[in-house]
């Protein structure tokens, strides 16, 4: 079983530039959640893709944006970085969006913002 | 607005010295509770799922109790392979149809010889 992979594992950019993250889902899974993670806090949702659908999206700006693939894969997309978006970008993927489905993490991005 | 808080921030115990980290909530409607261990530099692996109060689950020294405003993570006897950041999670009710979940922000367990 193929566990959930994310690339690049680090990433250095400017301020104002643009990021892709990506991530490949585990074996059987349908669904992908992206989580931001600042050093010293818990993850916070981003937003989650079903069947290649947004369903969900936590507090972040349109410039936080995503897609999912056929194959359940999926990239966040962030716009005009800003030195705040520095942190690790966790990628989660679950078999659909039910609670008894529990999700399962990738190792992350760490994205650095200079 | 749901909230979890985690207590004590960080632990350190020695090797068998049983203890328990706290996870207070405040969620409208609890559909689950989750605990999570995190390594440094990894993603949060996933440990316990718990839907309802007085639901009791465990895995090798580990133990997760719920009550209707706190989770507790009971670890026996821990050993230093035991050290990480353990993250608690709840999804409520009111998230549509998305998986959403909020996290505290950890206890650092360090477990020394």
């Amino acid at each position: 079983e193929t566990g959930v992979t994310q690339s690049p594992t680090h990433l250095i950019k400017t301020r104002g530039q643009q990021v892709t993250l990506r991530c490949s889902s585990q074996s059987g899974h349908n669904t992908v959640s992206w989580y931001q993670q600042a050093l010293g806090q818990g993850p916070q949702f981003i937003f989650q893709y079903y069947r290649e659908e947004e369903n969900g999206r936590g507090n972040f700006p349109p410039r936080f944006s995503g897609l999912q693939f056929p194959n359940y894969s999926s990239e966040l997309n962030v716009n005009a970085l800003e030195l705040d978006d520095s942190a690790l970008y966790l990628c989660a993927s679950s078999l659909g969006t039910g609670v008894g489905s529990p999700l399962h993490f990738g190792n992350g991005t760490r994205l650095t913002v200079t | 607005e749901d909230q979890v808080t985690q207590s004590p921030e960080a632990l350190r115990l020695q090797e068998g010295e049983s203890s328990s980290l706290n996870c207070s909530y405040t969620v409208s409607g609890l559909r689950g509770l989750f605990w999570y261990r995190q390594d440094p530099g990894k993603g949060p692996e996933f440990l316990f799922t718990l839907y309802s109060a007085g639901e009791e689950k465990e895995k090798e020294r580990l133990k997760a109790t719920l009550t209707k405003k706190e989770s507790f993570l009971h670890i026996t006897a821990p050993k230093p392979e035991d050290s990480a950041t353990y993250l608690c999670a709840v999804q409520p009710v009111n998230t549509g149809t998305a998986s959403k979940l909020t996290f505290g922000t950890g206890t650092r367990l360090q477990v020394t010889l």
